[in-house]
């Protein structure tokens, strides 16, 4: 049983279109993270957030922490081709070491 | 300043052999942790350091898998003998301060296990 599901897996759009990528969970998570993973390379942190109803910007990244922290939203404007890559939520627990991955979405931005 | 540094990028080994795997983090950051990525699946936690000690080794998968992190510093995980579910992708990954996730975690490129 899978603890985060993300949903689209794959996304495949033009480029300049919008786009939302989500995470969601039926746990309660104590922080929320987003990262960016290129082929062959590690997971890069985006974002984290914290407070259930929080949003952050990151120039044309929006991410939004669900109110009762359990769900999480990722909304990109006017997608450009260097956007492309997977993009992973991973949530953190209470009394859990470890973040808790969701199998990512892979996102291509069409020039 | 250097990042997180994983040896080898790519082991190829045959059932039953021992592989060992090496973490550098960065300089200063007292957090150590492994991951791995098995095909088709999440990345999992395995477990985590605090300068030398073990604090959570909950995700470990099984006796074949020893972590250590002699002298604080770097860290190594060695498969014996190995499996052919054990291939996938080992992370390593560090933080600076104490407390769950209260600075950026630091990935490293990981290690590409294949066992044959």
């Amino acid at each position: 049983t899978q603890l985060l599901e993300q949903s689209p897996q794959f996304l495949s759009i033009q480029e300049g279109e919008n786009l939302t990528v989500y995470c969601n969970s039926s746990s309660v998570f104590s922080s929320l993270q987003w990262y960016r993973q290129e082929p062959g390379e590690g997971p890069v942190l985006l974002v984290t957030v914290v407070t259930g109803g929080e949003v952050k910007k990151l120039k044309r990244l929006t991410f939004q922490f669900g109110d009762a922290r359990k769900d999480s939203s990722l909304h990109i404007t006017a997608a450009q081709p260097g956007d492309t890559g997977l993009y992973l939520c991973a949530g953190a627990r209470g009394g859990a070491d470890g973040l808790t991955f969701g199998k990512g979405t892979h996102l291509i931005i069409q020039p | 300043e250097a990042g997180v540094t994983q040896f080898p990028s790519h082991s190829v080994i045959e059932k039953g052999q021992t592989v060992t795997l090496r973490c550098d983090p960065i300089s200063g950051h007292d957090n150590l942790y492994w991951y791995r990525r098995v095909m088709g699946k999440e990345i999992k936690f395995l477990l985590h350091f605090v300068k030398e000690s073990k604090q959570d080794e909950s995700g470990m998968p099984n006796n074949r898998f020893l972590a250590e992190r002699t002298g604080g510093t770097y860290s190594t995980l060695k498969v014996q003998p190995a499996e052919l579910e054990d291939s996938g992708v080992y992370f390593c990954a560090s933080s600076q301060e104490g407390g769950r996730y209260n600075s950026p975690l630091h990935f490293g490129n990981g290690t590409r296990l294949t066992v044959t």
